[in-house]
């Protein structure tokens, strides 16, 4: 069983759609959550990064925990053509090992 | 903004050379971390390091070798590559200083073996 579960998508949305991204995780003792914004050909960027249950955003992103359920989600309201990217979940339980989900990719069409 | 950079972004090199990715950071990050990067799939741990003079194995290390003498350079040899080494490598750093600090990454090299 994968530490870390992501739908690949492809996720497709028209500009201006809330965009909902999950993973879901299997250890209790990840503590730490990240979510990843990786354009074509490039590497991964650093959007969200939280360490709580609850919500955290960050202008029209919102990260959400449940560690109850361990289920992890990023929001994107008005979603944006520029949004259009892979976006993958990392999780870490110590802050020197992290586990990755596979990635959804998501078209946000003008 | 994170500044880590690798170099050559591409490399198209036949089966049996040698060769070195290379990755430098600015940031004075002591964790430094290489990833391979393959489409639909998470990313494995190749190698990292946790300050100068130390480097370890992940799970995904066989064929390949780090070195760690400087804090602001990590490179990643193949002794000898072959068509399966053909991927994405990433590298990336965190601050040791901070418990939990994430990770930050350059923007890879892409890696074809003929």
């Amino acid at each position: 069983q994968k530490e870390v579960e992501q739908d690949p998508g492809p996720l497709s949305v028209p500009e201006g759609a809330i965009v909902s991204l999950n993973c879901t995780y299997s250890n209790s003792a990840f503590q730490y959550f990240m979510w990843y914004r990786q354009y074509s050909r490039k590497g991964p960027e650093l959007l969200m990064y939280t360490y709580s249950s609850g919500n955290k955003e960050d202008g029209r992103f919102t990260a959400q925990v449940d560690k109850s359920s361990k289920y992890i989600s990023l929001f994107i309201r008005d979603s944006q053509p520029s949004d259009s990217a892979t976006y993958l979940c990392a999780l870490s339980n110590t802050g020197n090992q992290f586990y990755f989900g596979t990635g959804t990719s998501l078209t946000v069409i003008p | 903004e994170a500044d880590i950079y690798q170099t050559p972004r591409y490399l198209v090199i036949g089966t049996g050379k040698k060769i070195t990715l290379e990755c430098s950071q600015t940031m004075g990050h002591d964790k430094m971390y290489w990833y391979q990067q393959d489409p639909g799939m998470e990313l494995h741990l190749i190698h990292y390091s946790y300050g100068v003079n130390s480097t370890e194995k992940g799970d995904l290390s066989s064929e390949s070798t780090v070195s760690r003498i400087r804090t602001e350079h990590f490179p990643l040899t193949l002794e000898s590559a072959r068509p399966s080494h053909t991927s994405q490598y990433l590298c990336a750093s965190s601050d040791g200083r901070t418990f939990n600090s994430p990770l930050h990454f350059g923007n890879g090299t892409r890696l074809t073996v003929t």
